[in-house]
């Protein structure tokens, strides 16, 4: 099983849907998790963090599941400039470096 | 501005000719890495650097090797350059909120 999954789509999506990812995760050790956004040949940019609480930020909200080892990103009222590929990472454990997941693309469509 | 800059963006190298790639942040965090992205593969860690005067492996340092000069920089060297490194190369800063990287370079090996 990898580290860290991601399904990796396209999701094609029209203006204004809800949207949602899942990410999944093995090492139950893990401790901070994060959404990245990388559009096209663009360097990654943090999106969210993603809190044991869940967390919310505008038209975007986080949630962790210990239990069932996975986070999710849900967009909602999706707007054309969110088309990206989304990378869910995690911190391995008790070192600092992070688990990249491969990416979910996400074309929203007029 | 605050943030993480890579030179140069792209470079085209023959097999066996070596080059630098440099990166410098101002954010005054300890913690720099450098990753490599290729398609299918998602982002894989090179190098990194806990603080200044500290380098260690990370996934894939077979052919690099890197030196951290100061807090602020941060260069991957290609000693050798083979084709399988062809690759875009990101440098990150940043340990806890996340990281942020640079705009990348896009490296050929022909």
């Amino acid at each position: 099983r990898k580290e860290v999954e991601q399904d990796p789509g396209p999701f094609n999506v029209p203006e204004g849907a809800t949207v949602a990812f899942n990410c999944t995760y093995s090492n139950s050790a893990s401790q901070s998790f994060f959404w990245y956004r990388q559009d096209c040949r663009k360097e990654p940019k943090l999106l969210m963090s993603v809190y044991s609480s869940g967390n919310e930020d505008g038209r975007f909200t986080a949630q962790l599941n210990r239990a069932s080892q996975y986070i999710s990103l849900l967009i909602r009222d999706s707007k054309l400039s969110d088309s990206a590929t989304y990378l869910c990472v995690v911190n391995a454990g008790n070192n600092r470096k992070l688990i990249w997941g491969l990416g979910t693309s996400l074309a929203v469509n007029p | 501005n605050a943030g993480v800059t890579q030179t140069p963006k792209f470079q085209v190298l023959k097999t066996g000719q070596s080059m630098t790639l440099q990166c410098a942040q101002d954010m005054n965090h300890n913690s720099m890495y450098w990753y490599r992205q290729d398609p299918g593969m998602g982002l894989r860690l090179i190098y990194y650097s806990a603080s200044e005067g500290t380098t260690d492996k990370g996934e894939v340092p077979n052919g690099y090797n890197v030196s951290r000069l100061n807090k602020r920089e941060f260069s991957l060297r290609l000693e050798s350059a083979a084709p399988s490194q062809t690759s875009v190369y990101f440098c990150a800063t940043g340990q806890g909120l996340g990281y942020t990287f640079g705009s990348g370079t896009r490296l050929t090996v022909v």
